[in-house]
């Protein structure tokens, strides 16, 4: 079984600060661990994915995340927002064996940014 | 250009009128879903398929239906819609189970009154 749980359900931030959208996982084998972005009245596109290489991982658009075992986290961060990323954003995570039960992806609820001038 | 694909894009139907969401992919993906997005819940997996002929339920699969007659294609359909289906659908298709990542489709916003 995995669960995905997504800390504030809205989140705002100045241009230019610092962006942490936080992500906690629960699943009984090693899991996969992404991050998904939807901009306004448009699908999902794939912002970066974890699976068992480096624990930092960077993706597009400047963001980057850490998977951490021990805290079972795997929270988003970008050093500087622009107006540009607000958007909703989606935590999501598969188990990392192969087998019926990887098929499942799971997501969180969802954090909407936004970005203040 | 590598894509999903869903039509309609919006509907507006009413409680009982059969419809179908059509999905088609061109990457050649042996899996394919289907996904409700509803405010504050997230996205929820309806139904998904690991290959021709081979579906199986996700999370909230109750109310629809699916078929894979062919790779290309995962439809959606609501044999008697209600007002609690009035949600956004997504498709999505990736490769294989050595694969993860998955690729969206644009959405079709359903509305049933």
């Amino acid at each position: 079984a995995q669960s995905v749980t997504q800390l504030g359900s809205h989140v705002s931030v100045s241009e230019g600060a610092l962006v942490l959208l936080r992500c906690n996982y629960s699943s009984s084998v090693p899991p996969y661990l992404f991050w998904y972005v939807q901009y306004p009245n448009q699908g999902l596109q794939l912002l970066l994915k974890y699976t068992s290489a480096a624990t930092l991982v960077k993706g597009i658009n400047g963001f980057e995340a850490e998977f951490k075992k021990s805290e079972t986290s795997f929270h988003l961060t970008k050093p500087s927002a622009h107006m540009s990323d607000a958007a909703e954003y989606f935590c999501a995570v598969s188990a990392a064996y192969s087998g019926a039960g990887s098929y499942q992806l799971t997501f969180g609820k969802g954090t909407k940014l936004s970005v203040i001038p | 250009e590598a894509q999903v694909t869903q039509n309609p894009r919006y509907l507006i139907t009413v409680t009982g009128k059969k419809l179908t969401v059509t999905c088609s992919q061109n990457m050649n993906h042996e899996y394919m879903s289907w996904y409700r997005q509803d405010p504050g819940l997230g996205l929820r997996q309806i139904y998904y398929s690991m290959n021709v002929e081979v579906t199986d339920k996700g999370d909230v699969p109750e109310g629809y239906k699916v078929s894979r007659k062919e790779k290309r294609n995962f439809p959606l359909i609501l044999e008697s819609p209600s007002p609690n289906q009035t949600s956004l659908y997504f498709c999505a298709s990736r490769w294989g189970k050595s694969s993860y990542e998955q690729y969206f489709g644009p959405g079709t916003r359903l509305t049933v009154t």
